[in-house]
């Protein structure tokens, strides 16, 4: 049971706004670290799409944004596109066990 | 441009050890923490071990304490990760990962290598 929790799946019609969500506790997101997002299209390496809660490197597009409120944080994904179909994951740091912890990861699929 | 690549993994039965190894290039590594994740066939990622850019600090998740240990050579630009006492469950991808950010508890991984697998079976 991963430390972050992310639903099992997400879907949605292409152009529609998809959110995803990662439950974290007070001694990882609620403590204040920040949480980053990363995407991993089928059969490849993971990339970072989100670092520091709501920064987009370059190269992603501006459809994808982040957002944390205590324990909690966000992924959505606006304007759907099938390229969108790809495991996502949230990570952050917990200060309890003084390690790196990540969601369990989410599955987008487009309808 | 950043590149960090892995080598070391195969076959190793349950019990035995296995050393993996990521090469980086493209970018000041003695400055920069590393760390290992994995990813267990259809399974999500894991954060297995990070190491400080001086190797002056180690972090390892509870599963592997005291099983792995993690290192590194900044003269051979290159990271480690000693594998002993490997289980069935030790069985993944293992990626090793540029870490980025100005403090420990916000660092996230910015470069991501291609991944050795390691398989423990008998």
């Amino acid at each position: 049971q991963s430390v972050l929790t992310q639903p099992p799946s997400v879907s949605g019609a292409p152009g529609q706004r998809v959110t995803i969500s990662c439950t974290g506790s007070s001694s990882n997101i609620g403590a204040g670290n920040d949480v980053h997002w990363y995407q991993q299209l089928p059969g490849t390496v993971p990339k970072l799409l989100i670092s520091g809660n709501n920064n987009r490197p370059s190269g992603v597009p501006d459809r994808f944004s982040g957002s944390k409120s205590g324990t909690s944080a966000s992924l959505a994904i606006t304007g759907l596109q099938a390229e969108d179909e790809a495991d996502y994951y949230c990570q952050s740091f917990d200060s309890s066990l003084s390690g790196w912890v990540f969601g369990g990861g989410t599955k987008v699929t487009v309808l | 441009e950043v590149q960090v690549l892995e080598s070391g993994g195969g076959l190793v039965q349950p019990g035995g050890s296995l050393r993996l190894s990521c090469a980086a290039s493209g970018f000041s590594f003695n400055i920069n923490a590393m760390s290992w994740v994995r990813q267990a066939p259809g399974k999500g990622l894991e954060w297995v071990s990070g190491i400080s850019g001086s190797g002056d600090s180690t972090y390892y998740a509870d599963f592997v304490k005291g099983r792995f240990t993690i290192s590194r050579d900044n003269s051979r630009n290159t990271l480690y990760l000693q594998m002993n006492s490997l289980r069935a469950e030790d069985t993944a991808v293992y990626y090793c990962a540029k870490l980025r950010g100005l403090v420990t508890r916000n660092y996230y991984f910015d470069y991501w290598g291609q991944g050795t697998l390691v398989t423990v079976s008998s």
